[in-house]
This record gives structure tokens, C-alpha cells and sequence, in this order.
């Protein structure tokens, strides 16, 4: 699977479009780039997923650069419950999936 | 709704215990995780199993070992548990994005 690298922390206003990037350089053709959220003390969760398309969803926007090598994605109006760890991996989608996290980056949404 | 449940939110072993891990999930799902979460580590791929009876070693299989008889049930064994394998474990399934459960804080005391 390719490594992804995130920034550690970042920070975003309330009501601001939170963008959140993610390099995955050594991807594969076949890999998609998937996104979840940890919030304190919970599981993570899916947010969303992509191969080479932009994708949206009732969550978040995803952003994939035409060379594939890397992703932004974007929450458009961040509240504080958006506050949370993000992390970005590249998987396969069916199959056979060893899906292994990084550190991710922490999101801390500002009143 | 998808769920993948985890035998117990909260656990304290003593040191040299075997511990049993239990996570089941109802998605009819081939590959089921397990990970370990500590502060400033994010999380850690111990084992993985892509079908029944097949297991894979992840990043820090060792002092673990696991079982996966029927396709619903993964589980999660430490042979001795010991004070560094306190930590906060989370089972996956997956077919495509993956599922978590909420996860089993064990306390190895």
C-alpha cells in the first residue's frame, strides 16, 4: 500500500472551509485514496473516497490532483464538531485491502 | 446500519493473563482488523484477516496472535499480557471503506 503524508495539526475558523491535504506520491494506479475522521474517544469514521475523480458528499468534498499524487480534502463550513483527527490512507476497494493508518493530521475548528 | 461490536469497552488484566479480544461484525465482510491506538502514535495495524482461517501479520504483530474460525468473528489473543500492551484496541471490517468498532480500552496492570 502507499504511504500517505499529512501535515500534524492544523487549524480553521468556525464557518470556514476547512482544506486538508494528503500526499500519496508512490500510489498506484489501481489504489483509491479514502479519508476518515476520529473524533475523541470513538472509532474512526468514513467520510469518503476516490480513485481520480473529484467526489462529493453530504460530509465533504474531495479534491484529487490529476497526477494522482495527492488530495485535499475539503470540509466547506467547519463547526466544532469537525474538530477531530483526519487521516488520509490509499487502499484498494474490494479484495484483498491491508488498510494501515498514519498519524493523521488533528483539525481544530476555532469559535 | 452497519455494525461492528466489540466484546467490551473497558477491560484490567493482570500481567501474565491470556487475554481474548472478541469483535463481530454483520456485513458479511472478508477482511476484519485489528489496530492498537496510543497517545501520539495514531493507529497500528497488529493483524489483519482477508477470509476465514487466513491472517496476515500487520505492522506490530508481536506478543498477539489471532483467530478467525467463522467469517463474522475476529479475534484478538495476547498469549502474557504485559504493562506495554495497555492501549486501546479497535476491530475494522471492510469491504470496501472500513468499518470500527468502538473499541476495547484494556488495562494491563
Amino acid at each position: 500500500d502507499a504511504k500517505t503524508t499529512q501535515p500534524p495539526s492544523m487549524d480553521c475558523a468556525e464557518g470556514r472551509a476547512a482544506n486538508l491535504p494528503c500526499n500519496h506520491s508512490t500510489i498506484s494506479g489501481n489504489e483509491y485514496v479514502y479519508w476518515y475522521r476520529q473524533i475523541h474517544s470513538q472509532g474512526p469514521q468514513y467520510i469518503i473516497h476516490g480513485l481520480k475523480n473529484n467526489e462529493t458528499n453530504e460530509m465533504a468534498s474531495l479534491i484529487i490532483t490529476e497526477d494522482r499524487k495527492s488530495s485535499t480534502l475539503i470540509l466547506p463550513h467547519a463547526t466544532l464538531r469537525d474538530t477531530a483527527v483526519y487521516y488520509c490512507i490509499a487502499g484498494y476497494s474490494g479484495g484483498y485491502q491491508k488498510v494501515t493508518f498514519g498519524i493523521g493530521t488533528k483539525l481544530q475548528v476555532i469559535p | 446500519d452497519v455494525k461492528v461490536t466489540q466484546s467490551s469497552r473497558y477491560l484490567v488484566k493482570r500481567t501474565g493473563e491470556k487475554v481474548f479480544l472478541e469483535c463481530v461484525q454483520d456485513m458479511d465482510h472478508e477482511n476484519m482488523f485489528w489496530y492498537r491506538q496510543d497517545p501520539g502514535l495514531g493507529l497500528r495495524l497488529i493483524y489483519f484477516s482477508y477470509d476465514v482461517k487466513m491472517k496476515e501479520k500487520g505492522d506490530i504483530p508481536e506478543g498477539y496472535s489471532v483467530s478467525r474460525e467463522k467469517k463474522e468473528r475476529f479475534s484478538l489473543i495476547l498469549e502474557s499480557a504485559s504493562t506495554n500492551q495497555t492501549s486501546m484496541y479497535l476491530c475494522a471490517s471492510s469491504l470496501t471503506e472500513a468499518f470500527f468498532g468502538q473499541g476495547t480500552r484494556l488495562t494491563v496492570v
